[in-house]
């Protein structure tokens, strides 16, 4: 069966580090991922998509890698600040529609 | 636009009621989600929409739960009758077709059930 797996531990790491988190998934060729933000008590914010013929995306801090042959992406905030505190979610998908979840990193970024 | 936007926010209630979530996603979205989530379990997909038919239910987890999607601008997730382990955040979710630019997530319904 179909199988995602993200850092089940969170990530603690200093303010003005790098974050990098893992998401590998098997039983699976998706055609794009999706990463997303949830903070307490809010739902899931979309904030970057990659497709499986892209090798890796950017936007602001963020920067997403997407390597099919390892069945991995990473996601990485560069530069990261307190506010970048929440629980980041990855989404490999396919082209029915059909959005299946991680379980979540928490990552907490302290001053 | 207002985002999708659910109700109620907040539901408790007696094991063996129903209850009705309401869901309405963005105008012009053609896809519609529902999703639940616990500590335990994450975030599952129950059941999802595309142009108000449903398509996937295979998370639904009981014939207890059913879902409809009357027009475009509306849902609803019905659990007939509640038990305590329903209990859990449900969310509701809407995309375009394409799905470039992700899934909106509406603020969820937190739902007890005693």
């Amino acid at each position: 069966s179909q199988k995602i797996e993200q850092n089940s531990e969170a990530l603690n790491i200093q303010e003005g580090k790098t974050a990098t988190l893992t998401c590998n998934y098997t039983n699976y060729s998706p055609a794009y991922l999706q990463w997303y933000r949830q903070d307490p008590g809010r739902g899931p914010v979309f904030l970057l998509l990659i497709r499986e013929n892209e090798k890796e995306k950017r936007k602001e801090r963020l920067k997403v890698t997407f390597d099919t042959t390892l069945k991995q992406s990473l996601f990485h905030i560069t530069a990261s600040q307190p506010a970048d505190s929440a629980t980041y979610l990855c989404a490999p998908s396919g082209n029915t529609g059909k959005l299946i979840f991680g379980q979540g990193t928490t990552l907490q970024v302290k001053p | 636009d207002a985002g999708v936007i659910q109700s109620p926010r907040h539901e408790v209630t007696e094991m063996g009621q129903e209850v009705t979530l309401r869901c309405k996603p963005i105008s012009g979205h053609d896809y519609l989600f529902w999703y639940r989530q616990t500590m335990m379990r994450g975030l599952e997909l129950l059941i999802y929409f595309n142009n108000n038919v449903p398509i996937d239910d295979s998370g639904m987890p009981e014939d207890r739960f059913s879902a409809k999607m009357p027009n475009a601008s509306f849902s609803t997730l019905k659990i007939q009758p509640s038990e305590p382990r329903d209990s859990a955040v449900y969310f509701c979710a809407s995309s375009l077709a394409d799905r470039l630019y992700g899934y909106t997530f509406g603020s969820g319904t937190r739902l007890t059930v005693v």
